[in-house]
């Protein structure tokens, strides 16, 4: 079974804080890990994609992935509260090639 | 504008009267899937299709029906809609296969089976 698993939160950070995202996943040899944000009652939306261990980094956004601890990392730096959503972590599992497995989300909240 | 569309956004019905959810997308993607999204579940994809008339299973597809007869559109249809189906689903597309998981989705439909 592909799973991937996120804590549910709710996480709250204050503002300018750095906020600290997890995920795990089920299959070591998975190559393609993304972090979407979800915003109250809107749709989903690409934020970061990763697929090397190491660090990316996008503005504010850095994610970390750890294939041999099979875990992938979102952090915010300088948080804002505009940056309070559900953050969903999505895994492309080997021979499910044209599938996403999303996680269930961690909700984010930013305090002013 | 590239976008995603839906319709309707809200539905409620009631059990056993069919119903589909239309999906369209205006950026000449190959890729189109459809997802269900309910509390604590996350994010489960029900179809995908690779292109025109090429559509397969993903991981709750029971009780769902797609088509693709053109690749702008996906419609979801709901043969006999029963009240497990209540959920907010989306459709997503993504311009071709290495871009799988760059999804754009759609604004989402909230459907209530009575």
């Amino acid at each position: 079974q592909k799973e991937v698993e996120q804590n549910s939160g709710p996480l709250s950070v204050p503002e300018g804080a750095i906020a600290s995202l997890n995920c795990t996943y089920s299959d070591r040899v998975s190559q393609s890990f993304f972090w979407y944000r979800q915003y109250s009652g809107k749709s989903p939306e690409l934020i970061m994609s990763i697929y090397s261990n190491g660090d990316k980094e996008d503005g504010r956004f850095t994610a970390q992935l750890n294939k041999a601890s099979q875990y992938v990392s979102l952090l915010i730096r300088d948080s804002q509260p505009s940056d309070s959503a559900t953050y969903l972590c999505a895994v492309k599992f080997p021979g499910s090639a044209r599938q996403l497995t999303f996680g269930s989300g961690t909700q984010l909240t930013v305090l002013p | 504008e590239a976008q995603v569309t839906q319709n309707p956004r809200y539905l409620i019905t009631v059990t056993g009267k069919k119903l589909t959810v239309t999906c369209s997308q205006n950026m000449n993607h190959e890729y189109m899937s459809w997802y269900r999204q309910d509390p604590g579940l996350g994010l489960r994809q029900i179809y995908y299709s690779m292109n025109v008339e090429v559509t397969d299973k993903g991981d709750v597809p029971e009780g769902y029906k797609v088509s693709r007869k053109e690749k702008r559109n996906f419609p979801l249809i709901l043969e006999s809609p029963s009240p497990n189906q209540t959920s907010l689903y989306f459709c997503a597309s993504t311009l071709a296969a290495g871009s799988w998981g760059e999804q754009f989705f759609g604004p989402g439909t909230r459907l209530t089976v009575l």
